[in-house]
């Protein structure tokens, strides 16, 4: 399958400061992005979908001033939590769609274990 | 509103048994179905897709779609304690959006 490569892998940082995420696309180009969260025993949520060239789509709750994203490129794509606080330690994990196949399956990074202190 | 509920378990089965994990969707128009696999920590895997009607084989693993019904599922041959995870059914209605995940099976395969 297709190869989604997302870093780091693991983070903690403290109270107040930006943590960046990085979402490569490795053997294919992807021009929609997803970014979800997962807490502890609990299932995926979708954050936001990121488009190429163009503004991320969020999920209703989900506060685009705290969760920047970019998609600079067809095989980039970032997400900026800004002043982190406690409540924001998640597991962050990215996926994308290969543009050139329509059968919809999506791959995922391997995830960002975020800790805020 | 697309929905896609999966009993969430733990569903235990000793090992070399079959496991059969289940799930159904609200959504007729939805086209792809896929099978994911998560072990704790780890983010998902793809491990099966169905489009059509039917059954389809890779290995131990069968996915089996019966849209009349809205139903997939996944069948797991001799079962084997790696297979222990959470197994998410995800499906997609067209190919630009986002899949719409179940909340994921948990499965115990004990030695």
């Amino acid at each position: 399958g297709a190869v989604v490569s997302q870093h780091p892998s693991r983070v903690i940082c403290k109270s107040g400061t930006s943590v960046k995420i990085e979402c490569r696309s490795l053997d294919f180009q992807a021009t929609t992005m997803f970014w979800y969260r997962q807490f502890p025993k609990q299932s995926l949520m979708l954050m936001a979908t990121s488009n190429e060239g163009s503004k991320a789509t969020y999920e209703q709750g989900v506060e685009k001033d705290k969760f920047l994203i970019n998609h600079a490129s067809l095989t980039l794509s970032t997400l900026t939590v800004t002043s982190a606080h406690p409540e924001d330690s998640s597991f962050y994990i990215c996926s994308a769609r290969d543009r050139l196949t329509s059968t919809g399956e999506l791959f995922f990074g391997e995830g960002s274990r975020l800790t805020v202190l | 509103q697309k929905e896609v509920e999966q009993n969430s378990g733990p569903l235990s089965v000793p090992e070399g048994a079959i496991a059969s994990l289940n799930c159904t969707y609200s959504d007729r128009g939805s086209q792809s179905f896929f099978w994911y696999r998560q072990y704790s920590g780890k983010s998902p895997e793809l491990i099966m897709s169905i489009y059509s009607n039917g059954d389809k084989e890779d290995g131990r693993f069968t996915a089996q779609l019966n849209k009349a019904s809205q139903y997939v599922s996944l069948l797991i041959r001799d079962s084997q304690p790696s297979d222990s995870a959470t197994y998410l059914c995800a499906v997609n209605h067209s190919g630009y959006s986002t899949l719409t995940f179940g909340k994921g099976t948990m499965l115990l395969v004990s030695p």
